[in-house]
């Protein structure tokens, strides 16, 4: 199976700056995701990140606060802008390597800790 | 907005007892998908759920989809303290471009 890496694994921010986090995948995928799992839920899809295109956001997420980049098949960012702390949680990218299904294989995430 | 309703919340059991793990929606699922969540460790892919009445077996883990496309269990056989951690269900619905997960089940295996 493949090598989905994210960097950094932990953080600690304070209110007001931003932070990108990198989503490196070991072989050219079809689609990649961002996903947030905030303490005690499930996870959240943010967006899709698209390749060469403005990725897709999903209902309560905006580029402005949370930008996405893809610029190739195997690589993603996304940046959490201007935090808060109730941007603190456990931030997942993922990959899929089919448009069939929805069979996904994730990063370790990144725990994002604002104070 | 459409849930996958996951239970038990919290599962405590006993080193080589069996035991489920269910997985429901309102809709008819177009995917079901089990994962398994250590910390630290991101999400594991487990399965996937496509047909109804569909079920796979993976080592001593075991998913069905009911014929309804509705329900999914997870069956753990002769549990052990590698199958500890937090197990999720996703599912992406029919015309929905996405998966949505349940809240997860927090397993915890006593030696």
């Amino acid at each position: 199976s493949a090598v989905i890496s994210q960097k950094p694994s932990r953080d600690i921010c304070q209110r007001g700056t931003s932070l990108t986090i990198q989503c490196q995948v070991d072989s050219q995928v079809t689609m990649m995701f961002w996903y947030r799992q905030q303490p005690g839920q499930s996870l959240t899809l943010i967006a899709t990140a698209n390749q060469g295109s403005e990725a897709t956001y999903e209902s309560g997420f905006v580029i402005d606060k949370f930008p996405i980049s893809r610029p190739n098949l195997t690589f993603s960012t996304l940046t959490v802008s201007n935090m808060s702390p109730e941007d603190s949680s456990i931030y997942l990218c993922s990959a899929s390597w089919t448009e069939e299904s929805y069979e996904q294989y994730f990063g370790p995430g990144t725990r994002l800790t604002v104070t | 907005s459409q849930e996958l309703e996951q239970s038990p919340q919290s599962l405590i059991v006993q080193e080589g007892k069996n035991l489920t793990i269910n997985c429901t929606s309102s809709k008819t699922l177009y995917g079901l998908y089990w994962y398994k969540q250590k910390y630290g460790e991101g999400l594991i892919f487990l399965m996937m759920l496509q047909k109804g009445g569909e079920e796979k077996s993976h080592e001593k883990i075991t998913a069905k989809l009911d014929e309804k496309k509705q329900q999914s269990s997870l069956h753990i056989t002769a549990s052990q303290p590698s199958h500890a951690g937090i197990y999720l269900c996703g599912a992406d619905m029919w015309g929905d471009d996405k998966i949505i997960f349940g809240k997860g089940t927090r397993l915890h295996i006593l030696p």
